[in-house]
């Protein structure tokens, strides 16, 4: 079956270190996103992509960034992690050009930056 | 000004009686798109049904229904005969300019309400 997987599923690491998360989706959609959930805010967009060599921020990608060199990987990497960044981390992809678009997400990776 | 806005931050209800979980919305563009997602404490997202604001009849999904007002810019899901199960975080979600470039743009999520259900 097509999913979506998200690695590695919890991370620990220290503030200032270069941190990346893995998405990878085997459902072949041209679209990806991340997400970060924090408490009292929802899930908010940090970066997506529209296919191979597309990326475009979202409303919090400061800090943050995404490069897309095939379909079916789009890592996210924190450059210098912040305490700020404690968060869960969604990724999640739709197909294009489809009434509904519905995205599907992975099941998050919870990273704490001590 | 918050895009989508669930007033409910939680909810208790019996097992067996419908709920009605809220969401308003807001937006200039004609065109757009309503999701409602599922949170469990397992904490993956699990999308439930959507809304097209071009949709001229209410969307369906088993015993999920989403009450669509257009004119009062609110898209409240109604889970019908609660379940156990059902317990969870809700999420309502928006998609702007659904009718324009394939919509691969990201969503605009509410904070979520926390349904809880009572035996």
């Amino acid at each position: 079956d097509a999913e979506i997987t998200q690695s590695p599923r919890h991370k620990i690491t220290e503030t200032g270190r270069q941190v990346t998360l893995a998405c990878h989706q085997t459902w072949n959609h041209n679209n990806m996103f991340w997400y970060r959930q924090d408490l009292g805010h929802g899930l908010r967009l940090i970066h997506y992509s529209y296919g191979v060599q597309d990326t475009n921020k979202g409303e919090v990608s400061d800090g943050y960034s995404v490069s897309r060199s095939n379909t079916e990987d789009l890592p996210l990497t924190l450059e210098s992690a912040a305490s700020s960044q404690t968060s869960v981390y969604f990724c999640a992809s739709s197909e294009s050009k489809v009434t509904k678009n519905i995205q599907y997400f992975g099941a998050g990776t919870r990273l704490s930056v001590l | 000004a918050q895009k989508i806005t669930q007033t409910q931050p939680g909810m208790f209800v019996q097992e067996k009686e419908a709920v009605t979980l809220d969401c308003t919305y807001d937006t200039s563009d004609p065109s757009y798109g309503l999701f409602w997602y599922k949170q469990p404490s397992s904490g993956e997202m699990i999308f439930l049904i959507y809304q097209g604001s071009y949709d001229q009849q209410n969307a369906t999904e088993g015993r999920y229904s989403l009450n669509f007002q257009k004119a009062r810019k609110s898209a409240n899901l109604v889970i019908s005969a609660s379940q156990l199960g059902d317990s969870a975080m809700y999420f309502c979600a928006m998609r702007e300019a659904e009718d324009s470039g394939g919509g691969a743009d990201g969503l605009t999520f509410g904070k979520g309400t926390h349904l809880i259900i009572q035996p």
